[in-house]
């Protein structure tokens, strides 16, 4: 299952598949990105960052694609877990003084 | 260490009243961050402290809210004259800066949150 842009709230996918939750960032000269990912009444919890000078970077289960021409950021989830349901955030680094902004988020709901 | 904490986890107030949240970050972390969110949206800037200098405020962050990290340690939140609009919940977050970006050395550590209910 894929989200596409930026208004596109919700991703339903069944328990297996793999996920792409998509994000678009505003200020091209952002030079990190993170994906986090918050569970019901929890905060934010980070899952995995890229710098600028990548263009992919993988961790355990999960990959984030930055396309900088395009300003966009992708997060892959393979083998989607009903434990991944959750509401994903991106979040791109605004300057020098890390402060990090955050898109509007994404909810993925896994069914078993 | 458990982790960053937030106290109260719920606040209900009466508009027009004032109200104070409490932060106490990861100990080792020099930065602490707050944030707040409201339903179906991400976390929005409000201001951070890079030990206990305030080096920068949203426009977000009106006259009515202050903010202070006295020691460089915890930090408090108050909202004086609570509005409706206040409602949300107010996150806090802690990072450790040492200059640049290093991956995974910048990641901010969130608590719980705040859930703040103004009637």
């Amino acid at each position: 299952g894929e989200s596409v842009g930026l208004h596109l709230p919700t991703l339903s996918v069944q328990e297996g598949d793999n996920s792409i939750i998509n994000c678009a960032y505003s200020n091209s000269a952002s030079d990190y990105f993170i994906w986090y990912k918050q569970e019901s009444g929890k905060g934010p919890q980070f899952i995995i960052d890229i710098r600028s000078n990548m263009d992919k970077r993988q961790g355990q289960r999960v990959t984030v694609l930055l396309n900088k021409t395009v300003k966009h950021l992708s997060l892959q989830i393979a083998a989607t877990q009903p434990g991944d349901s959750a509401v994903y955030f991106c979040a791109e680094n605004m300057g020098n003084n890390n402060d990090m902004r955050f898109g509007a988020g994404t909810r993925l709901t896994v069914k078993p | 260490d458990t982790g960053v904490s937030q106290d109260p986890r719920h606040k209900i107030t009466k508009r027009g009243q004032n109200v104070t949240f409490r932060c106490d970050p990861i100990s080792e972390h020099n930065r602490l961050y707050w944030y707040r969110q409201t339903l179906g949206q991400g976390p929005e800037f409000l201001t951070y402290f890079q030990n206990e200098a305030q080096l920068e405020k949203s426009r977000l962050l009106s006259d009515r809210f202050s903010a202070e990290r006295p020691k460089g340690s915890f930090s408090t939140l108050e909202i004086q004259r609570t509005e409706q609009g206040d409602s949300a919940m107010y996150l806090c977050a802690s990072s450790f800066y040492g200059g640049g970006i290093v991956s995974g050395a910048n990641v901010l550590t969130f608590g719980a949150g705040s859930r703040l209910t103004v009637l």
